[in-house]
This record gives C-alpha cells, structure tokens and sequence, in this order.
C-alpha cells in the first residue's frame, strides 16, 4: 500500500458525460500527479500540483481540468467524455518537487467510455 | 528532450534463470532514472532509483541496476527469477524542467514459466 488513495475504482460512462477522480495523498506530500496509462499512448503524465497550484502541464487536453484542495486532495475532471479517453487514470504523490524525489502512486481509476 | 527507451516489449524467462530489462535514456545532463513495477490491477511501485549517489544501485524483491553513462543504460537485472515476478516493468526519467514529472518508456511485460 503506497498511502495514496484514489476513488472509485472503476468508473463507467457515456461518450459527452462529465467524470471526476478523486485522490488523496501520502500524509505529508505536498505535490500530486496525474498520469494517463493506455494501450496506444503508455504512459503520460498529464497535470501536476505543488500546495494547491498548478505546476506542470503535460499532454493534457483542454477537455481536462484539475485542482488541489486546502487538505491537499485532487481532483482530475473529464468531460465531454469520448471513446478515445477510456484509459487507466493514475495519480501520484511526492514530499517536494526534487527531480530524485520519489514519486508513490495510488492504485489507480479504470475509466471505460461506452 | 528527454526520453526513455526500453528494448523488448516482452521478455520470457524460465524460474531461477537471470532476469535481464533493458532501457536506455536520452538526456543531456546526468539523469535521474526510475524503475517501477505494475502488477495486474495494481498501481506502479518503485523498484529502485538512480539519484547519482552510486552508479550500482539495489532495490527491493533482489531486483538492481546500474547506471552507465557512456552506454546511456540503465538495464534492470535480477539473477534468479520468482515466478512472483511476472509483471510489467518501467524505466523513467525525472524531468529536469524542475517539477519532477517522469517521463516513462512503453514498459516490458515479464513472464516466467516454470
């Protein structure tokens, strides 16, 4: 068990609906990470935040948008969902920034896009 | 850009034989390189890292690497495979941008057969 939690699990939707996935951090890590894993494009980091601000943006679509809360939870939101973004969604955490500092990833939202 | 490259996206080896994944990174300052381990259904676990302390670095479950910067290598090892080791292996580099994104290569899908 990494410490970070992400819900739900599994999550099924329609193509043009609205998803969020939802993840708390290690105790203590101020920085999140959202990475994408699918079978066409591996694995891609999308967003990062550091205490509540956005710090990095990888290849995110616009469709996307995410935020961290006071208490340090994030929250990834999909919308006008599309077949193509069914994929593993993955979120991360780490203590600071520090290229060498360990990133812990939670177990991850399977979302499938019907 | 960095980038990383592993070689072979799937490997077979027998119980007790060594384990050999290869990756090889693209920077142009010294990196700092990861391997992650995915279990079906699970998230990703670090197996080790190379934060330039010492080029041969030790993990858990007996795994190690060694970091070659003439070879631009970073080639996961291990000498006597566990049929608990069937998994799917990553390497990755750290950005050096300074926000620690990992940048991951396509991953290598282990199986051992007894």
């Amino acid at each position: 068990d990494s410490g970070v939690t992400q819900t739900p699990k599994h999550l099924i939707t329609a193509t043009g609906q609205r998803v969020t996935l939802r993840c708390s951090p290690r105790s203590g890590d101020l920085s999140v990470y959202w990475y994408q894993q699918s079978l066409d494009q591996g694995l891609q980091f999308l967003i990062q935040y550091y205490n509540g601000e956005e710090r990095a943006k990888g290849n995110i679509l616009e469709r996307f948008s995410a935020q961290q809360f006071p208490d340090l939870h994030s929250e990834l939101n999909l919308s006008s969902l599309e077949l193509g973004d069914s994929a593993l969604y993955f979120c991360a955490s780490s203590v600071v920034l520090a290229g060498a500092d360990t990133q812990y990833f939670g177990p991850g939202t399977r979302l499938t896009v019907l | 850009a960095q980038s990383v490259t592993q070689l072979g996206s799937h490997v077979s080896v027998s119980e007790g034989a060594l384990v050999l994944l290869r990756c090889n990174y693209s920077s142009s300052v010294p990196p700092y390189l990861f391997w992650y381990v995915q279990y079906p259904n699970q998230g990703l676990q670090l197996l080790l890292k190379y934060t330039s302390a010492a080029t041969l670095v030790k993990g858990i479950n007996g795994f190690e690497a060694e970091f070659k910067k003439s070879e631009t290598s970073f080639h996961l090892t291990k000498p006597s495979a566990h049929m608990s080791d069937a998994a799917e292996y990553f390497c990755a580099v750290s950005d050096l941008s300074g926000y620690n994104k990992l940048i991951f290569g396509a991953g290598t899908r282990l199986a051992v057969h007894p």
